[in-house]
C-alpha cells in the first residue's frame, strides 16, 4: 500500500460548476501525478508536479488547474465543468518517471 | 501512430493456458518499461518492470526487443485470478521523464 488516497470518490456535477479533486500521498514522493481514464484512450495524463508549487501541463491540460502547495497533496480543479469532462480521474505518485507510480483508487466524475 | 500500442483483446484462455501480450512503441529514445495490471473498476499496479535482458516473476515473463521496439509479456499456467487487463507503459526522457500508457489487454481465463 503506497498511501495515496483520493477525495472525493465519487461526484456528479453540473455542467459549468467548478470542481476539485484532493489527492494525499503519505510517501513523501517528490513526483505526482493526475490523469484521466476513458474507453478507447487509456490513461492520459492532465498535470504533474515535480515538487511543491513546481508543476507542468501533460497532454490533455485545456480546462484543468492544479496545485501543489505541500508535498503530500495535489489538487485537480476543473474550472468550469463540461460533459467531456465525465471519466475516471487516477492521481499517482512515485519518484521520477522512470521508476514505478502507485495510483490512488480514483473518482468518478459525471457531468450532468 | 500512437505512441504505445497493444492489442486490445479480449483474449479468452483456459485455465491452465499460456498466454502472450505483445507491445509495440514508437519512440526510439524510450528508456524505461513495464507492464501494470489493472483489474474492473480498480487502480492500475506495477505488475512487472521490463528490462533488456529479460525477467521473470513467477510465471510471468516478459521480454524487452529494441531493435523491434517492443515488449511482450508472457504468461504460463494462466489462473483465474489473471483475468484483469494489462497495460504497457513506455517512459522516455522529456524533462519529467515522459510516461505513456498503452490502452491495454484484457485477458479473461475461463475455467
Amino acid at each position: 500500500d503506497a498511501g495515496i488516497t483520493q477525495s472525493p470518490r465519487h461526484k456528479v456535477t453540473e455542467t459549468g460548476t467548478p470542481v476539485t479533486l484532493r489527492c494525499h500521498q503519505t510517501e513523501n514522493h517528490r513526483y505526482m501525478y493526475w490523469y484521466r481514464q476513458d474507453p478507447g484512450h487509456g490513461l492520459r495524463l492532465i498535470h504533474y508536479s515535480y515538487g511543491v508549487k513546481d508543476t507542468d501541463k501533460g497532454e490533455v491540460s485545456d480546462g484543468y488547474s492544479v496545485s501543489r502547495s505541500k508535498t503530500e497533496d495535489f489538487l485537480l480543479t476543473l474550472e468550469s465543468a463540461t460533459s467531456s469532462q465525465t471519466s475516471v480521474y487516477f492521481c499517482a505518485a512515485g519518484l521520477a518517471g522512470e521508476y514505478e507510480q502507485y495510483f490512488g483508487p480514483g473518482t468518478r466524475l459525471t457531468v450532468t | 501512430r500512437k505512441e504505445v500500442e497493444q492489442d486490445p483483446g479480449p483474449f479468452n484462455v483456459p485455465e491452465g493456458a499460456t498466454v502472450a501480450f505483445n507491445c509495440t512503441y514508437s519512440n526510439s529514445a524510450s528508456q524505461s518499461f513495464f507492464w501494470y495490471r489493472q483489474d474492473c473498476r480498480k487502480e492500475p499496479k506495477l505488475l512487472m518492470s521490463v528490462y533488456s535482458s529479460g525477467n521473470e516473476d513467477g510465471r510471468f515473463t516478459a521480454q524487452l526487443n529494441r531493435a523491434s521496439q517492443y515488449i511482450s509479456l508472457l504468461i504460463r499456467d494462466s489462473k483465474l485470478s489473471d483475468s484483469a487487463t494489462y497495460l504497457c507503459v513506455v517512459s522516455h526522457s522529456g524533462g519529467y521523464q515522459k510516461v505513456t500508457f498503452g490502452t491495454g489487454t484484457k485477458l479473461q481465463v475461463i475455467p
